[in-house]
């Protein structure tokens, strides 16, 4: 079956540090890849996404870096800042078209000041 | 900034009462979705559903949920008769299509079976 899966459950950088989150996945066809942010009694909120026929895509302060050979995705954060704690989630949409989400496990961010 | 609305933001029940947790999409959206978390654990996908009818479910959603847009801006879940293991948090969620698109989520309903 389909799954997603995360290295490390936490993580802990200093603030003004990069942070590095990384995610594994399992399902080949993939074409559609989403890193999500869920702070303490919320919902997940969208970060960056990237479609498989990139390896890399860039936002504000964020980068995700996307290895198919390895199917290994990655969410680079810069200058990691307090308002950056929260869970990380990278989620596929899968060989599905109804634009259901494969979530992996959560990777919990702790920014020390 | 349009968003997703979920109430009741809490809902504790008795276990075999049923429960309907509600949500407004955003208006322009056509796919909705529902996912559930269990403390501490991933979110999973509950359902899809796009033009009225169920599009996908996952192994979760058994005979027990059912999903409804009565008047075309609700979209409510109904659990017909709890269970404690239906203790968690539920996400609705929506996007304008299907496909390689951001999904909206809501701020979730915490569900509490007693």
């Amino acid at each position: 079956g389909e799954s997603v899966g995360l290295h490390l459950p936490t993580l802990s950088v200093q603030e003004g540090d990069n942070s590095i989150i990384n995610c594994a996945y399992s399902n080949s066809a993939s074409d559609y890849f989403i890193w999500y942010k869920q702070e303490s009694g919320k919902g997940p909120q969208f970060i960056i996404d990237i479609r498989s026929n990139m390896d890399k895509r860039q936002g504000q302060r964020v980068t995700v870096l996307l290895n198919k050979t390895v199917k290994h995705l990655s969410l680079q954060i810069a200058a990691t800042q307090p308002g950056d704690s929260a869970v990380y989630f990278c989620a596929e949409s899968g060989s599905s078209n109804t634009g259901k989400l494969i979530f992996g496990q959560g990777t919990t961010l702790q920014v020390k000041p | 900034e349009p968003e997703v609305t979920q109430t009741p933001s809490h809902q504790v029940t008795q276990m075999g009462q049923e429960v309907i947790l509600r949500c407004v999409p955003i208006s322009n959206h056509l796919y909705f979705y529902w996912y559930r978390q269990i403390l501490g654990q991933k979110v999973e996908f509950l359902v899809s559903f796009y033009n009225n009818e169920i599009s996908e479910k996952s192994e979760i959603f058994d005979d027990q949920f059912s999903v409804e847009r009565p008047d075309g801006s609700n979209f409510t879940l109904k659990i017909r008769s709890t269970k404690l293991e239906d203790s968690a948090m539920y996400f609705c969620a929506s996007l304008n299509r299907g496909g390689d698109t951001e999904a909206f989520f809501g701020q979730g309903t915490r569900l509490t079976v007693v």
